[in-house]
């Protein structure tokens, strides 16, 4: 079973403050993805990237920066967090483009700003 | 704009009929589009996907139809149950190899019984 692990599951942040969104998978694939998840709005692409090394804008990616320091970790962070961010972020693995198509997605942060 | 839409935010379906789901493309380069699942409180999770090298999939009681000149696909479920309750999800992408997966603002469909 393809595994994607996210951490913390909750996370209270103030205004301003450094936050950091880790994910973790076993699956091997090479493609990682951060979305989040906002009512109305459904998933929307921040940071992909291809693998190690490699990070990529998504379609909202303003006051965010990834990092992919290994095939199986990519982080999500927040420099100066603000209270728009304040959502449930949602990593996902897979190989869209490729041969497995599928995106495995973890259980989600759910991150409030104060 | 948004990319990839799905105009109808909820649907009630009564038990036994059939949920039909739309969604809506803007870019002709995609050639992936798939369905996703999403319980409360859960991560979304694959029901059906296609290339566009088909206009048809089915699988059990789901059925995915794709209409390319119409930037158009649909899913479709037969004999919906009380279970179906939930919102689907909608994504598109794999232009030319590319990773990106775009997905739509997500349909609550409720099945009630």
């Amino acid at each position: 079973e393809a595994a994607v692990t996210q951490s913390p599951r909750n996370k209270v942040a103030v205004t301003g403050g450094k936050v950091t969104l880790s994910c973790n998978q076993t699956n091997n694939h090479n493609n990682m993805y951060w979305y989040r998840q906002d009512t109305g709005h459904g998933l929307r692409l921040i940071h992909y990237s291809y693998g190690a090394g490699s990070t990529e804008k998504g379609d909202i990616p303003d006051g965010y920066k990834a990092s992919r320091p290994s095939q199986e970790n990519f982080s999500l962070i927040l420099e100066l967090a603000t209270p728009s961010q304040t959502s449930v972020y949602f990593c996902a693995s897979g190989d869209v483009g490729g041969d497995a198509e599928t995106l495995y997605f973890g259980s989600g942060t759910r991150l409030t700003v104060l | 704009g948004q990319q990839v839409k799905q105009s109808s935010p909820s649907l009630t379906v009564q038990e036994g009929g059939i949920s039909i789901l739309n969604c809506d493309y803007e870019n002709d380069m995609f050639d992936y589009f798939a369905w996703y699942k999403k319980y409360p409180d859960n991560s979304p999770t694959l029901l059906i996907s296609v290339r566009s090298n088909v206009d048809k999939r089915e699988d059990g009681r789901l059925t995915v139809f794709l209409n390319k000149s119409g930037k158009h696909f649909s899913l479709h479920i037969t004999a919906s149950q009380p279970e179906d309750t939930a919102v689907y999800l909608c994504a598109a992408g794999g232009q030319g190899g590319s990773a990106k997966l775009i997905f739509g603002e997500g349909t609550k469909l409720t099945v009630s019984s």
